[in-house]
């Protein structure tokens, strides 16, 4: 089945700087790719995905990049910001399948210091 | 409604003891999943339904845990003689179809405590 490694497990950063996150996976059939983020206590939320027929993709001071030889893709966060801060996942659809089963990474805790 | 509903909140509940955990998707949406989430982890898929029915159960852990579906609506998760194991954050999400073109949408869970 899909495996997906998440790095850092926690990063923290100035107010302002970039942060990146980086996830690989194993399925080289996988084709979606989405970001969640986590408020303590509270549901995630999908902040952005990406599709396998794109390489990269941007919403305002957030971007994905994926690269699918290699298998890996990364959240990009650009001028931080304090409600920045909480916990991201990236995930992988299934390969093979058709119906959205996601498999997650183990989280990155984003700390972003005023 | 307007986003996934997940009930109880939050549940305490001695060892050996079923539970009950309830979702309400959004209006419409087709598909639905229940993921786990033990404290610091990242979610675990346990079982996807495309309408009532449950193609994909290779997520629950074991044959304590059982799922069901009724009007194409309300999931209820059941775990039966709960470990202490069992204790984590139960979630729900939905989307519109059953795809990878369709987002998941989450509830807030259920948090879920064996004493």
């Amino acid at each position: 089945g899909e495996n997906v490694e998440q790095h850092p497990s926690t990063l923290s950063v100035q107010e302002g700087d970039s942060a990146v996150i980086k996830c690989t996976y194993s399925d080289s059939a996988s084709n979606y790719f989405p970001w969640y983020k986590q408020e303590l206590g509270k549901r995630p939320q999908l902040i952005i995905d990406i599709r396998s027929n794109v390489g990269e993709k941007k919403d305002q001071r957030i971007a994905v990049t994926l690269n699918k030889t290699a298998k890996h893709f990364s959240l990009h966060i650009t001028e931080t910001q304090p409600e920045d801060s909480a916990v991201y996942f990236c995930a992988a659809d299934a390969g093979g399948t058709s119906y959205g089963k996601l498999t997650f990474g183990q989280g990155t805790i984003l700390t972003v210091h005023p | 409604g307007a986003g996934v509903s997940q009930s109880p909140s939050n549940k305490v509940t001695e060892k050996g003891k079923d539970v009950e955990l309830r979702c309400d998707p959004i209006s419409g949406h087709t598909a639905l999943y229940w993921y786990r989430q033990r404290l610091g982890q990242g979610l675990e898929f346990l079982i996807y339904f495309q309408g009532n029915s449950a193609p994909d159960k290779s997520g629950l852990p074991s044959d304590r845990f059982s799922a069901e579906r009724t009007g194409e609506s309300v999931s209820t998760l059941t775990i039966q003689r709960t470990q202490q194991e069992d204790s984590a954050v139960y979630l729900c999400a939905s989307s519109l179809t059953p795809s990878s073109n369709q987002p998941q949408h989450f509830g807030d869970g259920t948090r879920l405590s064996i004493l």
